[in-house]
C-alpha cells in the first residue's frame, strides 16, 4: 500500500536556481498539504488542497512558493528564486477523515 | 480558525516513568483532534485521533490521549515510557468542514535511562 510518496529525498541549489519538489498523495485522498520544517519555526503551511482546489496559498510564502495539484495524484512544489534561508525539509502529506499521511520529506539545501 | 498550542517545548523523564505531554486547542465547533510522533531524521507518523465518542483514545505502542472539552484539551499519556519514545510529538486539530489540519509547535519528549 503506497503511502505519500516525495522526490527528491535531497536537493542541493545555488541560490537563485528554480528547483520543483514532486509529491504523489496516498491515493483516493482528497486534501493534500505542503509544509516547511525547520528547527526554529517547526512546521508551517505553504499550502493546502482540497480536490485539486487550492484553499490556502500560505500567506507569507506567496511571492517565491508555488504550489500546483494538475491532477488528483501528483502536486508539485516549485520555489523561484531559492535563497539561503529556503533550507529545509519540505513535507508533502494528504489526508482522509483527520488522519494525515506524510511522505518522507524532500530536504533542501541552499547555497 | 483553529488553532493549537503545545505548551512545553521539552520534558525529560525517566525510563519506567509516566509522562503527560499537554495540547490546548482553540475552535468553536466539531473538530478533530490528534498526536502525531517523529523520530530523529524521520517522518511524522500518526498516533492517535478523536473525533467523537469516548472521550479517552488509544493508540498505538501504549499511548492514550483524553478529550477534555471543558478545558478544550486533549493531552497525551503514556504510563511507562521506554527510551525508544524519545521523539518529538506534534498536537494537530482540523475541522471537519475544512479538513485543514494546523500543527501545534511540537514536545521534545527525551527519556533517560
Amino acid at each position: 500500500d503506497a503511502g505519500v510518496t516525495q522526490t527528491p529525498r535531497h536537493e542541493v541549489a545555488e541560490k537563485g536556481q528554480t528547483i520543483i519538489l514532486k509529491c504523489e498523495p496516498v491515493s483516493g485522498h482528497n486534501d493534500l498539504f505542503w509544509y516547511r520544517q525547520t528547527k526554529i519555526q517547526g512546521l508551517e503551511l505553504l499550502s493546502y488542497f482540497r480536490s485539486k482546489s487550492l484553499m490556502e496559498d500560505g500567506g507569507a510564502f506567496k511571492d517565491r512558493f508555488k504550489a500546483e495539484m494538475l491532477n488528483s495524484s501528483f502536486s508539485t512544489l516549485k520555489i523561484q528564486p531559492t535563497e539561503p534561508k529556503d533550507s529545509a525539509v519540505y513535507l508533502c502529506a494528504s489526508s482522509q477523515g483527520g488522519e494525515v499521511f506524510f511522505g518522507k520529506g524532500t530536504r533542501l539545501t541552499v547555497v | 480558525t483553529q488553532t493549537v498550542s503545545q505548551s512545553d517545548a521539552h520534558v525529560t523523564v525517566f525510563e519506567g516513568d509516566s509522562v503527560e505531554l499537554r495540547c490546548n486547542y482553540s475552535y468553536g465547533g466539531s473538530i478533530y483532534l490528534s498526536w502525531y510522533i517523529q523520530h530523529h531524521g524521520h517522518g511524522l507518523q500518526f498516533l492517535l485521533k478523536y473525533y467523537s465518542g469516548n472521550p479517552v483514545v488509544q493508540g498505538v505502542n501504549g499511548f492514550e490521549a483524553e478529550f477534555s472539552k471543558s478545558d478544550s484539551s486533549f493531552h497525551l499519556r503514556k504510563a511507562s515510557v521506554h527510551w525508544s519514545d524519545s521523539a518529538v510529538y506534534f498536537c494537530a486539530v482540523s475541522a471537519p468542514n475544512t479538513n485543514k489540519v494546523v500543527f501545534g509547535t511540537g514536545t521534545r519528549l527525551q527519556v533517560l535511562p
